[in-house]
């Protein structure tokens, strides 16, 4: 059980290039996020995905895209990488309980990303 | 828009002695409300959480508060040790697709 994993850990891109992040979370959640942190500031939602073959914009969508086609796996996509788009990159899967229940939610490593 | 305010953004308290943060919310329609602590260079985890229809959580040292009328909920602490040292973020679940976090509170235990 590895729970959330990210690949990879670190890259540096020129501006303009592209990338694909990939998450992968083996605990069967439902839903699964992709965050940006910025130093010093809480994590963002970039988008997000409430179950196998669905995505949608959270509050800082432009300029990535995702896709979820095994309910496993969310990858976040940087099409023309700019340089506002250096952060730490984390993925996390949630599976909600009932109302009075506790979510469980797990966070990847992170994927620390430079666009020089 | 919605936002979350985070209070205070660096605490330092002796360690045995009690922490609380706290968040205010801006949007009533919000209905989760969790508490994540990260330590430096590593990844968030959630410590804690409480629903829009509960108005307090506790699990051993630490115990989370909401109250709806004013749109805020709190953290606390007791018997702080040096391992509680870390960035904590509370977060508002509005819907699936509006989550907000506060900018953090950096807690220091001083031995």
């Amino acid at each position: 059980n590895a729970g959330v994993t990210q690949t990879p850990k670190f890259r540096v891109l020129k501006t303009g290039q592209s990338m694909t992040l990939l998450c992968a979370q083996d605990m069967n959640h439902e839903y699964m996020y992709w965050y940006r942190q910025d130093p010093g500031m809480g994590l963002r939602l970039i988008h997000y995905s409430v179950g196998e073959g669905t995505t949608a914009k959270g509050e800082v969508p432009d300029g990535y895209n995702v896709s979820r086609l095994k309910k496993q796996n969310f990858l976040l996509g940087l099409e023309s990488a700019a340089p506002s788009q250096t952060s730490v990159y984390f993925c996390a899967s949630r599976q909600p309980r009932t109302p009075r229940g506790a979510d469980t939610q797990y966070f990847g490593p992170g994927t620390r990303l430079t666009v020089l | 828009g919605e936002n979350v305010e985070q209070h205070p953004s660096t605490l330092s308290v002796q360690e045995g002695d009690s922490a609380v943060i706290k968040c205010t919310y801006s949007d009533s329609a919000s209905n989760y409300f969790p508490w994540y602590k990260q330590e430096l260079g590593k990844r968030p985890q959630l410590i804690i959480d409480i629903r829009s229809n509960v108005g307090e959580k506790k699990d051993q040292r630490i115990a989370v508060t909401l109250n709806k009328t004013a749109k805020h909920f709190s953290l606390h602490i007791t018997e702080t040790q040096p391992e509680d040292s870390a960035v904590y973020f509370c977060a508002a679940f509005y819907s699936a697709s509006k989550i907000i976090f506060g900018s953090g509170t950096r807690l220091s235990i001083r031995p």
